[in-house]
Parts: C-alpha cells; sequence; structure tokens
C-alpha cells in the first residue's frame, strides 16, 4: 500500500515568491493535516482537514498561508508571498476515520524542504 | 492546553547500552501519549502509543515506555542500542479524540560504535 505522498521533495526561492506544496493521502484516510517543522523543532499544526472541511486552521497564518483539499483528497498547501522565516520543513499527514479510544497513529510523508533566500 | 517537555535534545550512547529518553507532559484532560521516530529525510513513523490502557507499552524495534501520571511522565526506553536506533526521537500528546496532536521539540539519539 501507498504511502503518504509529497511534492516536491525539496524547494528553493527567493522572498516574495509563491510557492506550493502537493499531498496525496493514503487511499480510504479522510483526515488530513499540514504540520511545519523548524529546525530543531518538533512539528506544528497548521490545518486538519476532515475530508473536504477543514476543522482545525487556527494556526495557519492566513495572510499568506492558504490550503484547499477538494474533493476530499489530494491536497495543496501555498504560501503567498514567500518569507525569510518560511524555511521549514512541511510536512502532510493522513489517518483514518478518528473514533475515541482507537485513534491517535498519524501517517506521514516524507516532507517538503522549502528553503526561502 | 496540551503540551510535551522532551528533557535533552542530543543523546549519546554507546552500541549495547540502555537507552532512556525522556518525555514529561502537560494536560489538563485524560491524555493519549505516543512516540514516533525520524530518520533522515524520512517522515515520522509511529514507534508506541498510549491510550489508557496498560501502563507500560511495547513498540516496534524493542522499545518501549511508562506510563506516569503521578510524575506525568511517559519515558522513552530501550534495553541495548543498536547502531539503527540513531535517529530524532518526538513524544506527543493529544486528547482522547487525537484531534490535535502536540509535538515535543524532539531528542537526537547518537549511538556510537
Amino acid at each position: 500500500e501507498a504511502g503518504v505522498v509529497q511534492s516536491p521533495r525539496y524547494k528553493i526561492i527567493e522572498k516574495k515568491q509563491p510557492v506550493a506544496f502537493w499531498c496525496n493521502p493514503i487511499s480510504g484516510h479522510n483526515t488530513l493535516y499540514w504540520y511545519r517543522q523548524n529546525l530543531g523543532q518538533g512539528p506544528e499544526l497548521l490545518i486538519r482537514y476532515e475530508n473536504e472541511e477543514a476543522v482545525d486552521d487556527s494556526q495557519l497564518p492566513k495572510d499568506r498561508f492558504s490550503a484547499e483539499r477538494l474533493k476530499g483528497v489530494d491536497s495543496t498547501l501555498k504560501i503567498q508571498p514567500a518569507e525569510l522565516g518560511d524555511s521549514a520543513v512541511y510536512l502532510c499527514a493522513s489517518s483514518p476515520p478518528l473514533v475515541e479510544g482507537a485513534n491517535g497513529e498519524l501517517f506521514f510523508g516524507e516532507g517538503s524542504r522549502l528553503t526561502v533566500l | 492546553a496540551q503540551s510535551v517537555t522532551q528533557l535533552g535534545s542530543h543523546v549519546s550512547v554507546s552500541e549495547g547500552a540502555l537507552v532512556l529518553l525522556r518525555c514529561n507532559y502537560s494536560s489538563s484532560v485524560p491524555p493519549y501519549l505516543f512516540w514516533y521516530v525520524q530518520y533522515p529525510n524520512q517522515g515520522l513513523q509511529l514507534l508506541l502509543k498510549y491510550t489508557s490502557a496498560a501502563t507500560l507499552v511495547k513498540g516496534i524495534n524493542g522499545f518501549e515506555a511508562e506510563f506516569k501520571k503521578s510524575e506525568t511522565s511517559f519515558h522513552l526506553t530501550k534495553p541495548s542500542a543498536h547502531m539503527s536506533d540513531a535517529a530524532e526521537y518526538f513524544c506527543a500528546v493529544s486528547d482522547k479524540y487525537g484531534n490535535k496532536l502536540v509535538f515535543g521539540a524532539g531528542t537526537i539519539l547518537r549511538v556510537k560504535s
């Protein structure tokens, strides 16, 4: 079974340029997450989708970040314009339907490493 | 609000020695606790999880962790380190619905031959 697929793996851009990351979750996983991992830190949640609906985007910097999950499968995370501080690894994860007491495992992609110059 | 503190950003052990990675949590509700491992240039993968059943949890690759409510701890151990255990380890906490997984800053484990 294929895992979570992300692209591109690496991206180098100049500040003020736009950038987009794509994620294809594991088939059947209705919950999709975007995390940001800064150097030397743990991942921090940006946004969580349940199917097509963004149910938690409280940590997404909405002035420059946007995300979409059309048709409840693939997702795209966009930054426009990028700033130096956006340099990080952007991780996508998915999980099967959340059920009380039988949850918790997130399946992560390999990440997209962004460098903003 | 929930949070996790991992004590020690870097831990170095000799091959065959005990591995102990420390994690303390803060949670206003009964927590679910997790350890994830990240090998270089790879995504995070689950090592083990505590979901209110047995307090001693066994995971993959010989790792285990013990939930101690009185100490608000969930330390990760392995009796004998292998070179292949060198990686970054993350402790994480969520509520019982798993809505928001909060990660610690991570501990890089180095195994010396």
